[in-house]
């Protein structure tokens, strides 16, 4: 597609469970990251994806949480035994190569709940 | 500032007015500025990445100026409609020794609603 694409829009999943999140970014960007918004927070970075390989994880919360990417493109979130502290908008981006003065664009995002 | 931030937090308008806003971030080790807007329900679109001083960017109503000596950039929305109703948000790529990468650092952004 032309844009960011993530999926599940909405996810609503009860405490203690497993949750993947997907993320499909534009076509021939190597650069790919993870992002979420808490309630009454702010964006927070959470990895940095060059390629297949992560060489900043330092925003994941918890050991809970693990991302990889395949093939140069698709991510998947995932977030083990989740809390309702997890609840938050995800979102996913990609740029071109990487370089912060490149436009990052950003998906719609994966709303989760955790009840 | 070792932060990014926002003023004024909310802002409401008449359709029509011109308004403008703030984004304060570090000036030491600056790679770049960006600008998004954010609507509901939709994924935050990029307006403007900025990476000189003395920058001055335009997109249609909407432009932003950036001064990376006292770490500030404003966004100028000129004669404002209901659809500009969103939230800004600026971010710069913010860490000890400074990053060369889109690992942003979001300010808490500014909504805006134009009132018809």
């Amino acid at each position: 597609g032309a844009g960011v694409s993530q999926s599940p829009s909405n996810k609503v999943t009860e405490k203690g469970k497993d949750v993947e999140l997907r993320c499909d970014p534009i076509s021939g960007h190597t650069a790919l990251y993870w992002y979420r918004q808490s309630l009454g927070q702010g964006l927070e970075f959470l990895i940095y994806f060059q390629g297949n390989s992560a060489p900043d994880k330092s925003g994941l919360p918890s050991d809970r949480f693990s991302a990889e990417r395949t093939g140069g493109s698709v991510s998947t979130l995932t977030i083990q035994r989740t809390q309702q502290e997890d609840s938050a908008v995800y979102l996913c981006a990609s740029s071109i190569d990487g370089q912060s003065g490149n436009t990052i664009y950003f998906g719609e995002g994966s709303w989760l709940t955790v009840v | 500032i070792l932060n990014v931030e926002q003023s004024p937090q909310s802002l409401h308008v008449q359709e029509g007015d011109s308004t403008n806003f703030t984004c304060s971030f570090p000036s030491s080790n600056f790679y770049a500025l960006h600008w998004y807007r954010w609507e509901t329900a939709k994924s935050p679109e990029a307006l403007f990445v900025m990476t000189l001083n003395g920058d001055e960017k335009k997109k249609g109503r909407i432009s932003a100026t950036l001064n990376t000596k006292e770490g500030y950039s404003y966004l100028y929305i000129k004669g404002s409609q209901p659809e500009d109703s969103a939230t800004y948000l600026c971010a710069s790529p913010i860490s000890a020794g400074g990053t060369s990468y889109g690992k942003l650092t979001f300010g808490q952004g500014t909504i805006l609603t134009v009132h018809p």
